[in-house]
């Protein structure tokens, strides 16, 4: 199956920093990608759906000054936390959408992020 | 609006013991519906995938699910679990034909634990 990458694994920040999180498609072209966030025992919560040279969209109650997205190629996606809170720790996924016919959604391996 | 619903949170089974794990969805239309697994420390894999034909579906390491339209349940089964099938299971449904940047629905996923 097609690889999804992301960088870093782990990453441990202030509060008030900034830290970016990279999403690669590593062997297809992704129009589409996504990002989640994954609490303990629970389910994904989708944050938003990234196209490839536009906007992203964003679900309801994500703050998208707080969390910017940047897909900037077919094969990268990036999300940044901006003014890091403790509450924003947490694990972070993001997929890669596959085109036709399958539309298959293929996922990273997540990145842990802790604001102290 | 569309929803996913896994009945059991937590399943607890002895190795060989079967599986069914049920989930449900709220969708008038047509849609494709997944299994995917989170093994411990792991990313999300999928298991299975419903899009058209056959309602019931083979996936990897021996599960198996039933598309029942008319209940709009999609339940995943296995005869015989393993230790290593220790994981979270989640359900999750796509309106079909949307596209590649329509969102999966996620139901709140199930904890399953095999004691060997």
């Amino acid at each position: 199956g097609a690889v999804v990458s992301q960088h870093p694994s782990r990453v441990i920040c202030k509060s008030g920093t900034s830290v970016k999180i990279e999403c690669r498609s590593l062997d297809f072209q992704a129009t589409t990608m996504f990002w989640y966030r994954q609490f303990p025992k629970k389910s994904l919560m989708l944050m938003a759906t990234s196209n490839e040279g536009s906007k992203a969209t964003y679900e309801q109650g994500v703050e998208k000054d707080k969390f910017l997205i940047n897909h900037a190629s077919l094969t990268l996606s990036t999300l940044t936390v901006t003014s890091a809170h403790p509450e924003d720790s947490s694990f972070y996924i993001c997929s890669a959408g596959q085109g036709p016919p399958s539309y298959e959604q293929y996922f990273g391996p997540g990145t842990r992020l802790t604001v102290t | 609006a569309q929803s996913v619903s896994q009945h059991n949170h937590h399943v607890i089974l002895s190795e060989a013991a079967s599986l069914e794990l049920g989930c449900n969805y709220s969708y008038g239309g047509t849609v494709n519906l997944f299994w995917y697994v989170q093994y411990p420390g792991q990313h999300l894999q999928l298991l299975l995938k419903y899009f058209s034909g056959d309602p019931l579906v083979k996936g990897i390491k021996g599960f198996e699910a039933e598309f029942i339209k008319s209940k709009f349940s999609f339940n995943l089964r296995k005869p015989s679990v393993q230790w290593s099938d220790t994981a979270e299971y989640f359900c999750a449904v796509k309106e079909r034909g949307a596209g590649n940047n329509r969102k999966l629905i996620w139901g709140l996923g199930t904890s399953l634990a095999v004691n060997p």
